[in-house]
Parts: structure tokens; sequence; C-alpha cells
């Protein structure tokens, strides 16, 4: 069955440092993965998205993610966090389209608070 | 950027009442979903409608749940007999198939 895993429920960094949050899937062939973004009480925002190709991604707001087929990862970084990517993140896997279906599923989420 | 958009922003109802969630999908998308998240948990999938048919449904959505798209513009998700755990924020998401789904802000459902 398709699952998402985030393992860190929170984390705090300092305002300027790097970030770096983990999400493992399991799918049973190469699936579309994503990142959105939830600031509080505020809808989903797509922060970047990997389909194929280059397996460093390219996002919204200095995002990157490197999808590891090995791994079975696709993790998220920042090189500098600004105070303003406190938020909710969230990772999620999809079908590859072709299908009527492509409902995404999601991980739990990763609450980011940064520190001054 | 065209967006989805949802009403209300806030909805509160009597348990035992209809409720029924509205969205507006992007115009060109071909495909549309319904979500839910209980407060401090996951983004769960409701169901996807594609072709004026639901296309899959997750086992949340049951008897009590139904979806349409009455017109050409608008998708609607109708619980029919609310119950205290369907309280939840619902998000619309709409996408072309080739493309990520977009989300709308939700509609924060409170049941009484």
């Amino acid at each position: 069955a398709q699952s998402v895993t985030q393992p860190d429920i929170h984390i705090t960094v300092s305002e300027g440092a790097s970030l770096e949050l983990r999400c493992n899937y399991s799918y049973g062939a190469t699936p579309y993965l994503f990142w959105y973004v939830q600031s509080p009480g505020q809808g989903l925002q797509l922060l970047l998205k990997y389909f194929s190709g280059d397996t460093l991604v390219q996002g919204i707001k200095g995002f990157e993610a490197e999808f590891k087929r090995s791994q079975s990862s696709f993790n998220l970084r920042k090189p500098s966090v600004h105070w303003s990517d406190a938020a909710e993140y969230f990772c999620a896997v999809g079908a590859r389209y072709g299908g009527a279906t492509n409902k995404l599923i999601f991980g739990t989420g990763t609450l980011l608070a940064v520190q001054p | 950027e065209p967006e989805v958009t949802q009403t209300p922003s806030h909805q509160v109802t009597q348990m035992g009442q209809e409720v029924i969630l509205r969205c507006v999908p992007i115009s060109n998308h071909l495909y549309f979903y319904w979500y839910r998240q209980i407060l401090g948990q996951k983004v769960e999938f409701l169901v996807s409608f594609y072709n004026n048919e639901i296309s899959e449904k997750s086992e949340i959505f049951d008897d009590q749940f139904s979806v349409e798209r009455p017109d050409g513009s608008n998708f609607t998700l109708k619980i029919r007999s609310t119950k205290l755990e369907d309280s939840a924020m619902y998000f619309c998401a709409s996408g072309r198939g080739d493309q990520p789904q977009h989300f709308g802000d939700g509609t924060r459902l409170s049941i009484l």
C-alpha cells in the first residue's frame, strides 16, 4: 500500500540556519512526489514537485528537494531559513497520471518553528 | 494565477443536519477532489471525480457523503447527516491530470 512517512513531527531551527525535512515513501513504482506548505488556518501551497528527470528539483521560496530512489526518500532542504518559513510541511505521493484517480497520499506533516 | 475557491470559509452546523461545501475548481481542470484534515492530523483523501463520476473514494466516504458537479463551474460535497467526528477542515483540489493538484484554502466545518 502507498504510504508516506515524515519522521520528524516538530523541528526548531534558528533563522539563517540550514533546514532538511525528511520524507520516505512506500510505493509500488516510481511515484510523483510533492511538498506542500500550510500556514496556520490556510490552505496547502505547492512548494515543488518531482515527476521525472533531474532528481534535484527546485521550488518556490528557495526550497529544493532531492529524490533518492535507492532510499525511497524525497527530503526537502533550504540553505538559510527565514522566520516566514515557520509553517507545517507535508510530503505527498501520487500515482503517475494516466489513471482517473491521481489521489495524493500525505504524510503526517512536520511543524517547523524558527527561532530568531 | 487561477485559484481553487471554496465557500464558506467556516461552517457551523448542528449534529444531524445536512451541510453542503462548495468549491469552484480551476476552469480548465478535469479532475476534482475532496480531502479532509482533522485538527492536528494529516490530510486524508476522500473522493476523486472525473468525467462526471466518482473515480475513487476512500473508506471515509460512506453513504453519508456525496459529491456533485451541478454545472460547469461548481463542485460540491454534501454530508447528509453530520456527526461530531465530521468536524474537520475540508479541502477541495483540482488538477489537469498532467500537473499537480491545486488546493483551495479549505472550509472549516464545526459540528456542534
